[in-house]
């Protein structure tokens, strides 16, 4: 049982490039969720998921997209990245949603992003 | 809106006891606390719902007071294992919009 899985795990990019971050979840989750950590910042939420087809802004979600075409499935993208968007990010799921009792988030390992 | 913690930081020495705070400005419904280990993804603790229930986990138990929108950690007799961040994140009663806020976090070393 995999849990929640994030690839890449480190990814260097130059300014202005793109990428995707995937994240997969195995546990049948509907609420999905990406933070970026940065150091003295905590743990900043971007977007989240809280079902297959639905997306919706956190407190930072500037310069960020994300899809939930897949239940188990989010990505996060960066269309033209910036050097402020060096973090590293966390994707975490979780059963149900904060209202339901069943809000246990659990976190993948982490994306380091550099972007130069 | 990031809920407050503090300290931001404590050293003990192993078999002390720690208290971590967190505060919100806005109405609670619940507040989860995580931690870290360094180079690791945050791992659950436990959540509090509103109602003020206080709730344990072996030696590291919290409380939440609603009217004061205030949750607190405590890690009763540390371990060396307790090392690590602690994060509490904050659910809010009147948005409803599913969102978990975490605060910036309060690092924890134990020492030998």
């Amino acid at each position: 049982n995999a849990g929640v899985t994030q690839t890449p795990k480190f990814r260097v990019l130059k300014t202005g490039q793109s990428m995707t971050l995937l994240c997969a979840q195995d546990m049948n989750h509907e609420y999905m969720y990406w933070y970026r950590q940065d150091p003295g910042m905590g743990l900043r939420l971007i977007h989240y998921s809280v079902g297959e087809g639905t997306t919706a802004k956190g407190e930072v979600p500037d310069g960020y997209n994300v899809s939930r075409l897949k239940k188990q499935n989010f990505l996060l993208g960066l269309e033209s990245a910036a050097p402020s968007q060096t973090s590293v990010y966390f994707c975490a799921s979780s059963y149900g949603g904060p209202f339901s009792g069943a809000n246990v988030l659990t976190f993948g390992a982490g994306s380091r992003l550099t972007v130069l | 809106q990031q809920p407050v913690q503090s300290p931001q930081a404590v050293i003990l020495r192993e078999g002390e006891d720690a208290v971590i705070n967190c505060s919100s400005s806005k109405a609670l419904y619940s507040v989860h606390w995580y931690r870290q280990k360094h180079g690791e993804a945050p791992v659950f603790l436990m959540i509090l719902l509103k109602g003020g229930e206080q709730k344990g986990h072996e030696k590291i138990s919290a409380s939440f007071n609603e009217k004061k929108q205030q949750s607190s950690l405590y890690l009763t007799a540390s371990q060396l294992s307790y090392s690590g961040t602690y994060f509490c994140g904050t659910v809010h009663e009147q948005n409803r919009d599913d969102k978990i806020i975490f605060g910036k976090g309060t690092r924890l070393h134990i020492l030998p």
